[in-house]
């Protein structure tokens, strides 16, 4: 069972150029998110989405795109890299609410660490 | 901005020890306060959450106390392991999907 699967694991860019980053989760959950992590600051939501076709901003979105052409994958994008957004990404997925009332926990992948110089 | 705000940074427990993380909130509306366990060079995972009808919820060695009035609620590790040592970070929310984090804190249990 993989759960979340981030790809890649790590990578090194240069100022102004691009990249896509892969997020995969098998559990057909309907919710996903992209969050940054640096130090000091905990993970800050990026964008998300709440279904298949639809995404949102989350709460530092400028830089980025993201996608969700289908269910399972939630692609986030960096269109021209600044040294800005170094840090360690993360993807997690969820079900949808239950309810009021309903629990929900997210299912973090293992990150994708990346370095902009 | 952080909505939730999260201390110490880090903390140093021996063995056996009792580990005391605490966090703070302004938004009313958050109605749900999870914690994540995360291990270096992995993603974060739930570890135990309370919602504000209840004042404790203990699962294991690992409690977390509520205070509504005082917009805090802390996380409390018993006999604290080495396997226990990882950042931990709590959050909150007020409809169950988006999270606000707090900056995490790295424990360490020495042995």
């Amino acid at each position: 069972n993989a759960g979340v699967t981030q790809t890649p694991k790590f990578r090194v860019l240069k100022t102004g150029q691009s990249m896509t980053l892969l997020c995969a989760q098998d559990m057909n959950h309907e919710y996903m998110y992209w969050y940054r992590q640096d130090p000091g600051m905990g993970l800050r939501l990026i964008h998300y989405s709440v279904g298949e076709g639809t995404t949102a901003k989350g709460e530092v979105p400028d830089g980025y795109n993201v996608s969700r052409l289908k269910k399972q994958n939630f692609l986030l994008g960096l269109e021209s890299a600044a040294p800005s957004q170094t840090s360690v990404y993360f993807c997690a997925s969820s079900y949808e609410l239950v309810g009021l009332k309903g629990n929900q926990p997210q299912h973090f992948g293992d990150g994708t660490r990346l370095s902009i110089l | 901005q952080q909505q939730v705000k999260q201390s110490p940074q880090s903390l140093i427990v021996q063995k056996g020890g009792i580990s005391i993380i605490n966090c703070a909130y302004e938004n009313t509306a958050f109605d749900y306060f999870p914690w994540y366990q995360q291990f270096p060079g992995k993603g974060p995972a739930l570890l135990i959450a309370i919602r504000p009808d209840v004042s404790e919820k203990k699962e294991g060695r690992f409690t977390i106390s509520f205070n509504k009035s005082a917009k805090q609620f802390s996380l409390h590790i018993m006999d604290s392991q080495p396997g226990d040592s990882a950042t931990y970070f709590c959050a909150a929310s007020f409809n169950d999907y988006k999270l606000s984090f707090g900056a995490g804190t790295t424990v360490t249990v020495r042995a």
